[in-house]
């Protein structure tokens, strides 16, 4: 019940393209699910989170959808560029818990 | 504006030798200190957390350990490296009473032989 899953493991977009990545949970008490950038080498950097009580939000060209009913969340990234490729974690959390329960990644690949 | 360090960024040890990685913050006070371990390829795994001097929680047993001896300070430690303990270490913070938005280092690459 405290695990996130994540899809796909990995993913090739062409430049310009949207990048879709998922993630599932089953705990409903989460409350905050924030999405990681990693790239190789580096530490994870926040790049967009959301709370429960809205269904989407946008920065940029990085967009998270949620679905509180399917107990799910994606982010979308528009017009995707090379300097995009990285890994990408989803995590979730319950406030006041002090831990974040990771997603296992998806390393994605745009092409130039 | 909130910096963290971590140092060394490489290490290359004996199996059986001991291991000290320090991890600072800079421009906060009594943040929540996390270390984190990733295997290659893997995501990430919560070792321990902090939400004070002296106050240490660990996630995973093991032979790892981690103390908190100043604010702003974690560091993890080991008496004697085994080889599954090669991985990249993380060190994250967040603001005091809060545990929302983590804030990652830089990591170290440790390399047990």
């Amino acid at each position: 019940q405290q695990q996130v899953k994540q899809s796909p493991q990995s993913l090739i977009v062409q430049k310009g393209g949207i990048s879709i990545i998922n993630c599932a949970y089953e705990n409903t008490a989460f409350d905050y699910f924030p999405w990681y950038q990693q790239f190789p080498g580096k530490g994870p950097a926040l790049l967009i989170a959301i709370r429960p009580d809205v269904s989407e939000k946008k920065e940029g060209r990085f967009t998270i959808s949620f679905n509180k009913s399917a107990k799910q969340f994606s982010l979308h990234i528009m017009d995707s560029q090379p300097g995009d490729s990285a890994t990408y974690f989803c995590a979730a959390s319950i406030s006041g818990t002090y831990k974040y329960i990771f997603g296992t990644g998806t390393r994605l690949k745009v092409l130039a | 504006s909130q910096t963290i360090h971590q140092w060394p960024a490489t290490l290359v040890q004996p199996v059986g030798s001991p291991l000290s990685l320090e991890c600072t913050v800079e421009g906060t006070s009594n943040p929540n200190l996390y270390w984190y371990r990733q295997a290659a390829g893997r995501g990430l795994q919560l070792l321990f957390y902090s939400v004070g001097i002296g106050q240490i929680s660990s996630e995973v047993p093991q032979n790892l350990s981690a103390s908190r001896p100043q604010d702003r300070q974690f560091i993890l430690s080991s008496k004697k490296l085994l080889l599954s303990d090669s991985g990249f270490y993380l060190c994250a913070w967040s603001r005091t009473l809060s545990t929302d938005t983590q804030y990652f280092g830089p990591g170290t690459r440790l390399t047990v032989l």
